[in-house]
């Protein structure tokens, strides 16, 4: 069926570190893409989207490419701060009306 | 502005009572989505309000759960007899309309049965 799925475990590193978290899909046709981020103690945001293949979403200095080739829409960040701790979470949309989540990735970055 | 709203924020009970949980959503937006986040099965879609359509209930875990919207703004999702395993962070999200518009979230209410 219909899925997201996200690196296991969360990502510890250190401040100005290069962040990657992976995110594959699978689906038939072409969903928008969508990177959600839960800071400490808030609600869920939305970081960046992507709605057709080969878009960049991109925001706060994080970016995420919409891959139809290898169904990923992995998220990177060149230099992360502490402030960018938080769980993030891939998400599709797919038309019918609900987002599908994957499991999320808890980022710690140590100063 | 103001976001979408939940009450209350944390809520204990009783395993075999009954809860109410409350979405106020941002003014104006038309769709409203009600998700469940917990331990062991990551964010879970539950249900989908659209105007005056009816809703979408398709990810209700069991008829214990139900939710209403009023006036097509504030809803509630009530859990009927709950049990342990309805522990979780219920999150409601708006947006301006179904489909593909951006979901804004509330902070969530986390329930806790004992």
């Amino acid at each position: 069926g219909n899925s997201v799925t996200q690196m296991e475990g969360p990502v510890t590193l250190s401040e100005e570190a290069f962040l990657t978290i992976n995110c594959t899909y699978t689906a038939t046709g072409y969903p928008s893409l969508f990177w959600y981020v839960q800071y400490p103690g808030e609600g869920l945001q939305l970081l960046l989207k992507a709605t057709k293949a080969d878009d960049k979403g991109s925001n706060k200095g994080f970016e995420a490419t919409y891959r139809k080739e290898t169904t990923s829409f992995h998220l990177e960040k060149g230099s992360v701060q502490v402030s960018d701790s938080a769980v993030y979470f891939c998400a599709r949309y797919y038309g019918n009306n609900r987002l599908a989540f994957g499991k999320g990735n808890q980022v710690v970055v140590i100063p | 502005g103001a976001g979408v709203s939940q009450s209350p924020s944390n809520k204990v009970t009783e395993k075999g009572k009954d809860v109410e949980l409350r979405c106020d959503p941002i003014s104006g937006h038309t769709a409203l989505y009600w998700y469940r986040q917990s331990l062991g099965q990551g964010l879970e879609f539950l249900i989908y309000f659209q105007g005056n359509s009816a809703p979408d209930k398709s990810g209700l875990p069991s008829d214990r759960f139900s939710a209403e919207r009023t006036g097509g703004s504030v809803s509630t999702l009530t859990i009927q007899r709950t049990q342990q395993e309805d522990s979780a962070v219920y999150l409601c999200a708006s947006s301006l309309s179904g489909g593909n518009y951006e979901q804004y979230f509330g902070p969530g209410t986390r329930l806790t049965v004992t």
